[in-house]
């Protein structure tokens, strides 16, 4: 089945710093989300991409849908202590179903 | 507005019972979809529902099974439950129909233990 590789697996950075996470994928997707989950708790909806080359802001997070459909980042800046959690990134191939394919996470730390 | 509700938050049963989750979509939602989240496989896809209707399905064992009621509300089903079915189920909802509808919404997840 689809997979999507989502690199790094872990961060631990400096409160303050610029933070970058990525996702590949071998499909193509014709939606790109990313959501944040903290422990014990559901994933939560930062940014969702609709088509190639897009490029979204939410407040310090920005995301962008790779060109050619298989990949897309995530960056965060000026990085704060409530950023901790796991980010995940998923794919959509039909937009509007319902199925999204996830990639492993990315585990982020902050050290104040 | 309220969010995806799921209920119960936490449960745990023994091997070879069967459990049932409630789900409860952000009002307005037709499109209800359950994940299954472990550490060692991740977030996968088990079903997904719309208008009553199963849409789409995972693999996932026939064991797993769900429904969609007139109201949207939707229940999963495990049952003959195995070790390996220990997980967080989560349930997301989504607006069909109009805009943006690539985005799923989460609830908070039912936290499965099998012992």
């Amino acid at each position: 089945g689809q997979q999507l590789n989502q690199s790094p697996q872990s961060m631990f950075i400096q409160e303050g710093e610029d933070v970058s996470m990525n996702c590949t994928s071998s499909s193509i997707f014709n939606t790109w989300l990313w959501y944040k989950q903290d422990p014990g708790e559901g994933p939560v909806l930062l940014i969702a991409l609709y088509k190639a080359g897009e490029l979204t802001s939410n407040g310090r997070l920005t995301a962008q849908f790779g060109i050619t459909r298989k990949d897309s980042f995530l960056n965060i800046s000026a990085s704060i202590p409530s950023d901790v959690g796991i980010y995940f990134c998923a794919g959509q191939l039909i937009q509007g179903a319902q199925k999204l394919v996830f990639g492993q996470g990315t585990r982020l730390t902050i050290n104040p | 507005k309220a969010g995806v509700t799921q209920t119960p938050r936490y449960l745990i049963k023994t091997r070879g019972q069967q459990v049932t989750l409630s789900c409860s979509p952000i009002s307005g939602h037709r499109s209800v979809s359950w994940y299954q989240q472990t550490p060692g496989q991740g977030l996968q896809f088990l079903f997904e529902y719309f208008s009553e209707t199963q849409r789409n399905k995972g693999n996932f064992p026939g064991r797993f099974s769900g429904r969609q009621f007139s109201n949207s509300r939707s229940e999963m089903n495990v049952s003959t439950l195995e070790l390996g079915d220990s997980a967080l189920y989560l349930c997301a909802s989504s607006l069909v129909g109009g805009g943006n509808t690539g985005e799923l919404f989460f609830g908070e997840g039912s936290r499965l233990t099998v012992l």
